[in-house]
């Protein structure tokens, strides 16, 4: 089955202790994003990658980093987790720049 | 800039009855439009896309939406609803040369009332 696997489903933890959330996508597909959504803001860009080693910013990058050393995989990191990282996030792929995007089921995320 | 606007943050309809979601977009070049549910606790679900072609286009579920260029706008679309169709609806558009990004609207909440 065609999918994108995030995980954790659900995670909260304390400030300044890091974490990675992983994404893994079986669609073959070039692009990879990340997003957070929150409440009367919709969804946000937060990184992109548009291939193997090739990742961009988004709209709302600080605080994240990421990696995509294999096509399939492309996951966020938080180095020093704050409280306004609290928010439910979302991994995408698409298979073509500015085409769908297929979405995970989401983490939620809470930083105490 | 490139921006979508859902105007209706709530909407509530009677199971049974129409309804039209108001999306309208600004971008420069000819966009591509997508809409999107998402259900309680779950991800994001296409509805239906609109890349080129006929304006106006079949979805998942009994949507419809229509591209009406000269409006900006991609109206969403279902004869009759059912309560299953109580969930979070979002716009978006693709940005061609930004690196499969999608913008998205601030999403219309539906209600259905039995």
């Amino acid at each position: 089955e065609a999918q994108v696997t995030q995980n954790p489903r659900y995670l909260i933890t304390v400030t300044g202790k890091k974490l990675t959330v992983t994404c893994s996508q079986n669609m073959n597909h070039e692009y990879m994003s990340w997003y957070r959504q929150d409440p009367g803001l919709g969804l946000r860009q937060i990184y992109y990658s548009m291939n193997v080693e090739v990742t961009d910013k988004g709209d709302v990058p600080e605080g994240y980093k990421v990696s995509r050393k294999e096509k399939r995989n492309f996951p966020l990191i938080l180095e020093s987790p704050s409280p306004n990282q609290t928010s439910l996030y979302f991994c995408a792929s698409s298979p073509r720049q500015g085409g769908e995007a297929f979405f995970g089921q989401g983490t939620r995320l809470t930083v105490v | 800039a490139q921006s979508v606007t859902q105007p209706d943050i709530h909407i509530t309809v009677s199971e049974g009855a129409s309804l039209e979601l108001r999306c309208n977009y600004s971008y420069g070049a000819t966009p591509y439009l997508f809409w999107y549910v998402q259900s309680p606790g779950q991800g994001l679900q296409l509805l239906l896309k609109y890349f080129s072609g006929d304006t106006l286009v079949q979805g998942i579920k009994g949507f419809e939406a229509e591209f009406k260029r000269s409006q900006s706008s991609f109206n969403l679309r279902k004869p009759s609803v059912h309560w299953s169709d109580a969930a979070e609806y979002f716009c978006a558009v693709g940005a061609q040369n930004q690196g499969g990004k999608l913008i998205f609207g601030q999403g219309t909440e539906l209600s259905v009332k039995p």
